[in-house]
């Protein structure tokens, strides 16, 4: 079975500056990948950054960028110079072939940016 | 395309009603996915299903849920009878056939309501 843990519940931080979501996982399947999702207050659910298990370079997508360090089994989201629209729930989710490629996500990161 | 299409946005109905959620996939994906949110639970999968197939329904909360797709532009999630701790928000989603790099597209949500 995976297992996705996000273990902020909520975090702030300054506009302008950077923040790191922290996301571990637990699989045995060698072959996974790894998402990240935004909640804003609005409710809908948008997809920001896609890390492969395969992949040999850290994902990145604009100002947000994936450290993932595959033996420590864990995948922070990097926000670099916030923004007030980045207030937001932040979500960890995974897929593994063993689990059927089932989209599982961890339990969200509440994430407020402040002027 | 619209992307992925949910009805009704909102259902508020009496305990022990019928409620059935609809949703129509993004055309050409190949994953369904239905989702439970709450606050004390996050963001629960409740079932998924491949070409049309249910693939684990380990989720469903109760034999009072059921999840149906007929046809791979539609799909139904039904309540009966439902009862207050029913409410929460549904999320439906969709994705391609190669699952391990491709994003879910949710829709917006249907956002239920047992009084």
């Amino acid at each position: 079975a995976q297992k996705i843990t996000q273990t902020q519940p909520g975090m702030f931080v300054q506009e302008k500056e950077a923040v790191t979501l922290d996301c571990t996982y637990d699989t045995s399947d060698p072959s996974y990948g790894l998402f990240w999702y935004k909640q804003p207050s609005s409710g809908e659910m948008i997809f920001l950054i896609y890390q492969g298990s395969y992949d040999q370079q850290n994902a990145t997508e604009g100002r947000y960028s994936l450290n993932f360090q595959k033996a420590r089994k864990s995948a922070n989201l990097v926000i670099s110079a916030s923004q007030l629209g980045d207030s937001a729930m932040y979500f960890c989710a995974m897929r593994a072939s063993n689990s059927g490629y089932a989209l599982n996500f961890g339990k969200g990161t509440s994430l407020l940016v402040t002027p | 395309d619209a992307g992925v299409i949910q009805s009704p946005r909102h259902e508020v109905t009496e305990m022990g009603q019928e409620v059935t959620l609809r949703c129509k996939p993004i055309s050409g994906h190949d994953y369904l996915f239905w989702y439970r949110q709450t606050m004390m639970r996050g963001l629960e999968l409740l079932i998924y299903f491949n070409n049309n197939v249910p693939i684990d329904d380990s989720g469903m909360p109760e034999d009072r849920f059921s999840a149906k797709m007929p046809n791979a532009s539609f799909s139904t999630l039904k309540i009966q009878p439902s009862e207050p701790r029913d409410s929460a928000v549904y999320f439906c989603a969709s994705s391609l056939y190669s699952p391990m790099n491709t994003e879910a597209f949710f829709g917006q949500g249907t956002r239920l309501t047992v009084v």
